[in-house]
């Protein structure tokens, strides 16, 4: 079945410093996710991708959906410590799994002051 | 606008009991998704429901179930508990008018399962 490598699994970064991690698969997606979760909450919704190539900022944070179809990546720019949690991409492919999201492994983000 | 609630967000149960989680989605999404979390599998999709029919289904056993009603809330179904199934139940909601229509999935804060 369709897996997402997603890397790194975990970052300790200073505070200011920019952050930046990344999802690949082994099958094309057409719509990438990517959630923020913190402990004892669901996923919540940072950044969605719907084209290949496509480039989207939501405040400090950018991600690209890549030309492949097959990878995506996240970068927040000069971190704050309320970024701390585990970051995860997911992938869908709506013409054959409905709604169904494909989850990468998580990246815990450590933000020193 | 109200976001996705589940109920309970605290459970513990004995081997060999049921549970039945619920799940209500975002006001005007038809489409409803489960997800288990677990620290050793993470987050893995059990079954997705649109308009009171299951569209998809994950590598689960057959004692996990699911139903949606015609407000599009949700339940979830465990039977024979197992201490394997302890883990967070998450469910998401989206609006999904059908296949090939991109949508964003809004999670709920999850229930917590423990199985002792």
């Amino acid at each position: 079945g369709q897996q997402l490598n997603q890397s790194p699994q975990s970052m300790f970064i200073q505070e200011g410093e920019d952050v930046s991690m990344n999802c690949t698969s082994s099958s094309i997606f057409n719509t990438w996710l990517w959630y923020k979760q913190e402990p004892g909450e669901g996923p919540v919704l940072l950044i969605a991708l719907y084209k290949a190539g496509e480039l989207t900022s939501n405040g400090r944070l950018t991600a690209q959906f890549g030309i492949t179809r097959k990878d995506s990546f996240l970068n927040i720019s000069a971190s704050i410590p309320s970024d701390v949690g585990i970051y995860f991409c997911a992938g869908q492919l709506q013409e054959t799994s409905g709604s169904r999201l494909t989850f990468g492994e998580g990246t815990q983000l450590t933000v020193n002051p | 606008k109200a976001g996705v609630t589940q109920t309970p967000r605290y459970l513990i149960k004995t081997r060999g009991q049921q549970v039945t989680l619920s799940c209500s989605p975002i006001s005007g999404h038809r489409s409803v998704s489960w997800y288990q979390q677990t620290p050793g599998q993470g987050l893995q999709f059990l079954f997705e429901y649109f308009s009171e029919t299951q569209r998809n289904k994950g590598n689960f056993p057959g004692r996990f179930s699911g139903r949606q009603f015609s407000n599009s809330r949700s339940e979830m179904n465990v039977s024979t508990l197992e201490l394997g199934d302890s883990a967070l139940y998450l469910c998401a909601s989206s609006r999904s008018r059908g296949l090939r229509m991109n949508t964003e999935a809004f999670f709920g804060q999850g229930t917590r399962l423990t199985v002792v």
